[in-house]
């Protein structure tokens, strides 16, 4: 258990529509950060955040979004969703924020149907 | 651009020895992580280099050289647990803490 815990575990909705993606970090960690895992893409970087600030951003589709709020948990948002948006969907928290060690939490499943 | 590779899959005998390379190719490399995924799991951490070298941690150890831009994960005493993805991760200067990851190397330790 790496102390990052994900809501929900999975979550099965209908194309066209948004879903919230929660994260947890680790007590301590002031940064968080967001990957996408599809079977043929790998480990794909969404975004991270510091302190409720934006740090770091991947190729993260214009539908979704994410911000972090003051107790430093963190919302993904998913709209508009498309079939190809099924995935893993993995929050990490570390400390700093820079090259210190990331800990994933369980991840959320998405699947698109 | 940037570029990580890694074999797709390899196979390995319990109680053998084996080696995972990753070689990469990035602007503004800063750092080289391994981690460890189960099917449906989490990635959780194994090792961290930014220096050239050899880094030992109990049966697994990692080594970097940064002018070849090739690391390469050593696993010893391979146990059937060991049966995993393992994913090598570039950190990159100047982007926060972002890490792009290779594909993996799905590993499978036969009896």
């Amino acid at each position: 258990d790496s102390g990052v815990t994900q809501t929900p575990k999975h979550l099965i909705t209908a194309t066209g529509q948004r879903v919230t993606l929660r994260c947890s970090p680790r007590s301590g960690d002031l940064s968080v950060y967001w990957y996408q895992q599809s079977l043929d893409q790998g480990l794909q970087f969404l975004i991270q955040y510091y302190n409720g600030e934006e740090r770091a951003k991947g190729n993260i589709l214009e539908r979704f979004s994410a911000q972090q709020f003051p107790d430093l948990h963190s919302e993904l948002n998913l709209s508009s969703l498309e079939l190809g948006d099924s995935a893993l969907y993995f929050c990490a928290s570390s400390v700093s924020g820079d090259t210190d060690t990331q800990y994933f939490g369980p991840g959320t499943r998405l699947t698109v149907l | 651009g940037q570029n990580i590779d890694q074999p797709t899959e390899m196979t390995a005998t319990e109680g053998a020895i084996v080696q995972i390379n990753c070689t990469y190719q990035t602007s503004g490399f800063n750092g080289l992580f391994w981690y460890q995924q189960h099917a449906g799991e989490a990635p959780t951490f194994l090792s961290y280099n930014v220096l050239d070298g050899l880094e030992e941690k109990g049966r697994f150890s990692s080594f970097l050289s940064r002018s070849k831009g090739y690391s390469y994960l050593l696993l010893k005493e391979l146990q059937m647990k060991d049966s995993a993805s393992y994913l090598c991760a570039v950190h990159t200067y100047n982007q926060g803490g972002k890490l792009i990851f290779g594909q993996g190397t799905e590993l499978s330790v036969k009896p």
